[in-house]
């Protein structure tokens, strides 16, 4: 079945580095997404990989994808208070309806 | 300004009522989404449109009707709220070939 895990909560400094994981059941995916959403905000896309790629960068943002573990991370380096906020890893499984499965949501707190 | 917008951005409403949300794309892209997200953040997919023709339809009370008079809109009425429907609903859009979704700002329902 199609199942994504986050962990609920995740604390950091600011200037630290930020690494947020995502582990999924279904392999099947095509693509693989990092969403944000702020308070009281809508979904901002922030970076996506597809299922053949190990590693993409992208700025402050790097994603990793160990398929064989079937985990998924994002690193933000050099976190800002600004990038406080819900992170959710999605799963696309392509075809003729692209569903989305949502992980559970990661929310960072960047201390000052 | 090119984007998916949802109207009301809040609605407040009694058990009981029915109630209308909508949605909107400018980007002229074929494929609507509605997803729910609930109190504790979790976002689930709950219908899909191609070009006016429903492709996903989760499993979700038959009180909930989506309605796409065009490939723009994606409108989605309810019946009969009940508590348990308060929760932001989210409208995304993809165009045709590209598996990315664009999300809406959301519409935040409290039933009373």
């Amino acid at each position: 079945g199609e199942d994504v895990e986050q962990s609920l909560f995740l604390s950091v400094r600011e200037g630290d580095s930020s690494v947020i994981n995502c582990t999924y059941t279904d392999s099947s995916s095509t693509y693989l997404y990092w969403y944000k959403q702020e308070p009281g905000a809508g979904l901002q896309l922030l970076t996506y990989i597809f299922s053949n790629m190990d590693m993409k960068q992208d700025q402050r943002l790097t994603v990793l994808l160990n398929k064989k573990d079937k985990h998924l991370s994002l690193r933000i380096a050099d976190t800002q208070t600004g990038d406080s906020a819900i992170y959710f890893c999605a799963e696309n499984f392509g075809g003729a309806t692209n569903k989305l499965i949502f992980g559970t949501g990661t929310l960072l707190a960047v201390q000052p | 300004d090119t984007a998916v917008s949802q109207t009301p951005k809040y609605l407040v409403t009694q058990m009981g009522n029915d109630k209308s949300i909508k949605c909107e794309q400018n980007l002229g892209h074929d494929t609507m989404y509605w997803y729910k997200q609930d109190s504790k953040k979790f976002l689930k997919i709950m219908f899909s449109y191609n070009n006016k023709e429903l492709i996903i339809n989760e499993t979700v009370p038959n009180r909930f009707s989506p309605k796409s008079p065009d490939k723009a809109h994606l409108n989605l009425h309810i019946n009969s709220l009940e508590l348990g429907d308060s929760a932001v609903y989210f409208c995304a859009s993809r165009p045709t070939g590209v598996e990315t979704q664009y999300f809406g700002p959301g519409t935040r329902l409290l039933v009373l």
